[in-house]
């Protein structure tokens, strides 16, 4: 079974400053994708980011960015200049490939979450 | 962009009686529906896989008489807490698969339903 592990349950920012958030995964599948999900107050879970496995280069959204280390099982997610919106809860998320085949298509596996507190 | 929605957002039953959720999906057809639960500042735990047409797939540990899933058509899954109790108070979250064939698939999430049994 797939497993998702954020070991960072909080973390704090100024404003206009740069956060990284850590995930490892373990799997032993080739193929998969990576998310990061945003969750904030209202509860509403709002995708930030994805990555295919197969993909070397590193995805990008704004000012969003990842560092996906496929040989390490890491994919943490950096945030630049950091804007109070940014503060939510963050979670990591690894669903496998559908091609793949099987009975768990489409099913998300969720790490623990981050909390992400920015200060002004 | 697409949307899921739920309803209630939010519900106050007692004690022994059933509470039933919808999740709609508004502008696409979701062959593939999920339904989440999420207690205060914790993760999200896969309950089941409900599939339009066909009996919901529950995870290990999920009660499927407790929660009852279905999936009548392409836009709606219903999920109906039965006999309710005070720890099946939670936040419930349904997710959809929409396929679009430029960028493949995307899944979407409703904005919850917060259940509180008294």
């Amino acid at each position: 079974a797939q497993t998702v592990t954020q070991s960072q349950p909080e973390m704090s920012v100024q404003e206009a400053e740069t956060v990284t958030l850590s995930c490892t995964y373990d799997t032993s599948e080739s193929d998969y994708y990576l998310f990061w999900y945003k969750q904030p107050p209202s509860r509403q879970m709002i995708l930030v980011i994805r990555q295919e496995a197969y993909k070397q280069q590193n995805a990008t959204e704004n000012r969003f960015s990842v560092n996906f280390q496929k040989a390490a099982k890491s994919f943490s997610l950096k945030i630049s200049d950091s804007q109070l919106g940014d503060a939510a809860m963050y979670f990591c998320a690894y669903r496998r490939n559908p091609r793949a085949g099987g009975t768990s298509y489409g099913k998300l596996t969720f790490g623990q979450g981050t909390i992400l507190t920015v200060h002004p | 962009g697409a949307v899921v929605s739920q309803h209630p957002s939010r519900v106050i039953c007692k004690s022994g009686t059933s509470v039933k959720i919808e999740c709609r999906s508004l502008d696409f057809q979701a062959t593939t529906m999920f339904w989440y639960r999420q207690f205060p500042k914790q993760s999200l735990m896969l309950m089941a896989t409900s599939n339009e047409g066909s009996k919901a797939t529950y995870e290990q540990g999920v009660e499927k008489d407790k929660f009852l899933i279905n999936h009548a058509s392409l836009t709606l899954s219903t999920l109906t807490v039965t006999s309710a109790h005070p720890e099946d108070s939670s936040f419930y979250i349904c997710s959809a698969i929409r396929y679009k064939g430029g960028t493949g698939e995307t899944q979407y999430f409703g904005p919850g339903t917060r259940l509180l049994v008294l």
